[in-house]
C-alpha cells in the first residue's frame, strides 16, 4: 500500500487560510469516507483534528475543516494562527482492511 | 485521565526480537479497537497493526506481516506488539493508539511512544 500523497510544505500568514491536499486512489480515499487528519507539533504525539472526512472531535476549533472529492481529501485551516504551525498527516482506510497515512505536510506560519 | 503509556523499546540487533507493551487507563479498554503506528526518525507516520476489542480480528501492514504479532489482555488493560526478525528499517518510535468507537481510522488517543532501534 503506497502512502497517500501530500505536498511537503505549505505556508501562510496569520489570519489567512491554507488548504492541504491528500491524494489517494479508488482503493482508499475514493471508496471510503474514512479519512482523518492529524496535527503533530515537533517532538509530540499526533492529535486527531478531523475524522470521517469532515467531523471535528470536541475541542478542535471550527477553523479546521475537511472535505473530499473523488480520490482527494483536503484540510482547510482558516484564520491561521502561530500555534497552528506543525506537521499535518492525512490517513485513510483501504480496501485491504488496512490503513495508510500521507507523507506529511509541514505548515509554516509566516 | 485517559492515557496510554508504552514501554519495552530499546536497542536490538538485526534478527532479534522485542515485545512492546501499552498500559491503558482512564477508559474501558475492552470496548475499543487498538492500533500500533510507527514513525522513523525525521519521517512520517506509518500504520503497523490493529486488533479488535475481543482479539478475534487482527490486521497487519505488509511490511510487518509474518514478523509482528499484536495482542491484548483486556483483564490487565494492556496492548502488546511482539516483534520478531527485526530489521534496520523497523527502527522507529512506536505509538500505541486508540480508535474511536464507530469511527473507523479515527485515532483519538495516542501514547507518548517508545523508541525501537535495530542496529548492530
Amino acid at each position: 500500500q503506497s502512502a497517500l500523497t501530500q505536498p511537503p510544505s505549505v505556508s501562510g500568514s496569520p489570519g489567512q487560510s491554507v488548504t492541504i491536499s491528500c491524494t489517494g486512489t479508488s482503493s482508499d480515499i475514493g471508496s471510503y469516507n474514512r479519512v482523518s487528519w492529524y496535527q503533530q507539533p515537533p517532538g509530540t504525539a499526533p492529535k486527531l483534528m478531523i475524522y470521517e472526512v469532515s467531523n471535528r472531535p470536541s475541542g478542535v476549533p471550527d477553523r479546521f475543516s475537511g472535505s473530499k472529492s473523488g480520490n482527494t481529501a483536503s484540510l482547510t485551516i482558516s484564520g491561521l494562527q502561530a500555534e497552528d504551525e506543525a506537521d499535518y498527516y492525512c490517513s485513510s482506510y483501504t480496501s485491504s482492511s488496512t490503513f495508510v497515512f500521507g507523507g506529511g505536510t509541514k505548515l509554516t506560519v509566516l | 485521565e485517559v492515557q496510554l503509556v508504552e514501554s519495552g523499546g530499546g536497542l536490538v540487533q538485526p534478527g532479534g526480537s522485542l515485545r512492546l507493551s501499552c498500559a491503558a487507563s482512564g477508559f474501558t479498554f475492552s470496548n475499543y479497537w487498538m492500533h500500533w503506528v510507527r514513525q522513523a526518525p525525521g519521517k512520517g507516520l506509518v500504520w503497523v497493526s490493529r486488533i479488535n476489542s475481543d482479539e478475534s480480528t487482527t490486521t497487519y501492514a505488509d511490511s510487518v506481516k509474518g514478523r509482528f504479532t499484536i495482542s491484548r489482555d483486556n483483564a490487565k488493560n494492556t496492548l502488546f506488539l511482539q516483534m520478531n526478525s527485526l530489521r534496520a528499517d523497523d527502527t522507529a518510535v512506536y505509538f500505541c493508539v486508540r480508535a474511536l468507537v464507530n469511527a473507523w481510522g479515527a485515532f483519538d488517543i495516542w501514547g507518548q511512544g517508545t523508541m525501537v532501534t535495530v542496529s548492530s
